[in-house]
């Protein structure tokens, strides 16, 4: 069935350096990829999407790519900042199982000063 | 653009209250709702499917008769935890889609005492 591996945290950087949160996934079809954020006490934050393989998401400095070959949506960003600080998941939804969405367990980011 | 409305955010009651939660698409047809439960730190486990108009289909270990969920109409699926116990405290996400994409709630948080 379908899943997402993510990267395990907690993560701490400190403030301009580089992030990188690893993503993998298993799917039957060919899914579109998210990457969600969490700030604490909130809901899920749509931060990028792909949609098919090659596709680049970005926003907020972030970006990831889908790489159909290796199965990853990797998230980056050159320079992160306190504001960051989250939880960030990666997810993919499937059409082939009505578009319901699969989940990575969560990596927690904090970015110190 | 595309937003999904849950309310109440936060719920503290006592054990053995049934709690009613209401997840409403405010400028889409919501043809199918998908209703999350989170604890802490951890990631979003699905607890049931809900297309409106039919019964909700359930996730392996969810209780029915525990998680009672209704989609009556294309903008409003309700969650009722019946019963409430102490164990049921956690955040409780719906999401909501037409189609593309799925649009998160912000969450309630559930305590029970």
């Amino acid at each position: 069935g379908d899943s997402v591996t993510q990267m395990e945290g907690p993560v701490t950087l400190s403030e301009e350096a580089f992030l990188t949160i690893n993503c993998t996934y298993t799917a039957t079809g060919y899914p579109s990829l998210f990457w969600y954020v969490q700030y604490p006490g909130e809901g899920l934050q749509l931060l990028l999407k792909a949609t098919k393989a090659d596709d680049k998401g970005s926003n907020k400095g972030f970006e990831a790519t889908y790489r159909k070959e290796t199965t990853s949506f990797h998230l980056e960003k050159g320079s992160v900042q306190v504001s960051d600080s989250a939880v960030y998941f990666c997810a993919l939804s499937d059409r082939n199982t009505g578009n319901q969405f699969y989940f990575g367990t969560g990596t927690s980011l904090t970015v110190i000063p | 653009g595309a937003v999904v409305s849950q309310h109440p955010s936060w719920v503290i009651c006592k054990s053995g209250t049934s709690v009613k939660i209401e997840c409403r698409s405010l400028d889409f047809q919501a043809t199918t709702m998908f209703w999350y439960r989170q604890f802490p730190k951890q990631s979003l486990m699905l607890m049931a499917t809900s297309n409106e108009g039919s019964k909700a289909t359930y996730e392996q270990g969810v209780e029915k008769d525990k998680f009672l969920i209704n989609h009556a109409s294309l903008t409003l699926s309700t969650l009722t935890v019946t019963s409430a116990h102490p164990e049921d405290s956690s955040f409780y996400i719906c999401s909501a889609t037409g189609g593309q994409p799925q649009h998160f709630g912000d969450g309630t948080r559930l305590s029970i005492l």
